[in-house]
C-alpha cells in the first residue's frame, strides 16, 4: 500500500538555524500539506500546496516558513531561522487524484526539537 | 470561525465494552468530516469520512460514525473495543476547498484488560 514518508524522524537544531523537513507524498497525489502538533496541543494546519503553488496558509506560516516541491517526488518545509516555539511534530500529508483533495494521508511525522 | 470540539480529553473503557467518542463542529454549511487515529509514535491514520449521503458511515477496524446535522455532531462508535484500539483519536473538518483540515483537541483512549 502506498504511503507518505518523512525524513528525518527526529531533528534537533539550535535556535536560529535553518532546517529542512522532507516528505515524499504518495506518487499520484496532487495536493500536499504540512501540519504541526506542539506537544499536548491539537494538530494545526500550516500550508496547502497544489499545482506548484501555495493554495492556502495559516497565520502560523509566516515569512520564516517556505515550501517547495523541487522535483516530482519530494515536498519540503523549510524553516529559515528556528525559534524555540517551533519545537513540534511536523506532519506531511497528501491527497487527491481527482476532484476531491480531502482524503488526506499522513506521514509518520518529524519531531523537531529546537534548543 | 470554524471549530471542532472533542469534549472528552481522556476516556478509559474495558476491553470488550462499547465505545463512543464525541465530536461537535461549528460550521455554516455541511462540512466534510473525518476521524483519524494516532498510535504512539505513529502518524495519523484515516478511520472514516463523511462527505454526503448515508449519515452512518463505516470505517476501518470496525469503527463507525454517525453524522447528525441537527446536533452538529459526528460521533465515533465501536461495539466492542480491543486492547489495540488504545490510541489518540482526532475528529476533523474540512471547511474550504483547499482541503485544509481543522482538528479537534483529540481524545486519548485507554483500554483496560
Amino acid at each position: 500500500e502506498p504511503e507518505v514518508t518523512q525524513t528525518p524522524s527526529h531533528q534537533v537544531t539550535q535556535m536560529g538555524q535553518e532546517v529542512i523537513l522532507r516528505c515524499v507524498p504518495i506518487s499520484n497525489h496532487l495536493y500536499f500539506y504540512w501540519y504541526r502538533q506542539i506537544l499536548g496541543q491539537k494538530v494545526e494546519f500550516l500550508v496547502s500546496f497544489y499545482n506548484n503553488e501555495i493554495s492556502e496558509k495559516s497565520e502560523i506560516f509566516d515569512d520564516q516558513f517556505s515550501v517547495e516541491r523541487p522535483d516530482g517526488s519530494n515536498f519540503t518545509l523549510k524553516i529559515r531561522s528556528t525559534k524555540l516555539e517551533d519545537s513540534a511534530m511536523y506532519f506531511c500529508a497528501s491527497a487527491g487524484t481527482g476532484l476531491l483533495p480531502y482524503e488526506q494521508y499522513f506521514g509518520p511525522g518529524t519531531r523537531l526539537t529546537v534548543t | 470561525a470554524q471549530s471542532v470540539t472533542q469534549p472528552d480529553i481522556h476516556i478509559t473503557v474495558s476491553e470488550g465494552a462499547s465505545l463512543e467518542l464525541r465530536c461537535n463542529y461549528s460550521y455554516g454549511a455541511t462540512p466534510y468530516l473525518f476521524w483519524y487515529v494516532q498510535s504512539p509514535g505513529q502518524g495519523l491514520q484515516l478511520l472514516l469520512k463523511y462527505f454526503s449521503g448515508d449519515t452512518l458511515v463505516q470505517g476501518i477496524k470496525g469503527f463507525e460514525a454517525e453524522f447528525k446535522r441537527s446536533q452538529s455532531s459526528f460521533n465515533l462508535r465501536k461495539p466492542s473495543v480491543h486492547w489495540s484500539d488504545a490510541a489518540e483519536y482526532f475528529c476533523a473538518v474540512v471547511p474550504s476547498n483547499t482541503g485544509k483540515l481543522i482538528f479537534g483537541q483529540g481524545t486519548t483512549l485507554q483500554v483496560k484488560p
